[in-house]
């Protein structure tokens, strides 16, 4: 198994551009999520899905978008970035229970992406 | 006030201390989670928890769930673990949202 990987690694916009973070995961997951990780500050949840069709938002869910159309893969675009949102970005998937409990999560290796 | 703190925010010691990262947390969990995260790599989970005390290792974790705390420990500690263990929890069953703690930054000197 790959396990969780995104694409791309490094990522340079220039204020206003769009682009879309890509993240997947060949564990049969049914939860996935986005995090932005700032110095001084813990993670930060900003979008996440219990399964595919099915997201919501969370922390900080300004300025992105994301979309969950196969069990595999959620994408997070950026609308239209904006120095502030220069930050590392992890993806996330784990298992999700419905009647209860808590799994193991896995992430990604992260997408530095510098707003200039 | 966050509602998950982790101590000491940087912690350094010398190869085989054994290292103690608290974290305490302010509401109802239904699970805690140590994670570790090396210089400029990916994030690692070390421990998912939601009572007693779980090895690995040289690792140990424990949790109080009536005290809302939780310990991770490192045994007979090495260079290699210099990195940064994050404490995370789970807000509620079938909930795998996670709130993070900053991290403990933790440096061993050969």
């Amino acid at each position: 198994n790959a396990g969780v990987t995104q694409t791309p690694k490094f990522q340079v916009l220039k204020t206003g551009q769009s682009m879309t973070l890509q993240c997947a995961q060949d564990m049969n997951h049914e939860y996935m999520s986005w995090y932005r990780q700032d110095p001084g500050m813990g993670l930060r949840l900003i979008h996440y899905s219990v399964g595919a069709g099915i997201t919501d938002q969370g922390e900080v869910p300004n300025g992105y978008n994301v979309s969950r159309s196969t069990t595999e893969d959620f994408p997070l675009r950026l609308l239209s970035a904006a120095p502030s949102q220069t930050s590392v970005y992890f993806c996330a998937s784990s298992y999700s229970y419905p009647s209860g409990g808590s799994y193991e999560q896995y992430f990604g290796p992260g997408t530095r992406l510098t707003v200039t | 006030k966050n509602e998950v703190e982790q101590s000491p925010q940087n912690l350094t010691a010398q190869e085989g201390e054994f290292i103690t990262i608290n974290c305490s947390y302010s509401v109802g969990i239904s699970a805690l989670h140590w994670l570790q995260q090396h210089p400029g790599g990916g994030i690692v989970s070390l421990f998912m928890l939601s009572s007693g005390k779980k090895k690995h290792g040289r690792l140990i974790a424990t949790i109080n769930i009536q005290e809302k705390h939780s310990s991770l420990h490192i045994t007979a500690s090495h260079p290699r673990d210099s990195a940064v263990y994050i404490c995370a929890v789970s807000l509620s069953f079938g909930n795998e949202k996670l709130t993070f703690g900053t991290g403990t930054r933790l440096t061993i000197i050969p």
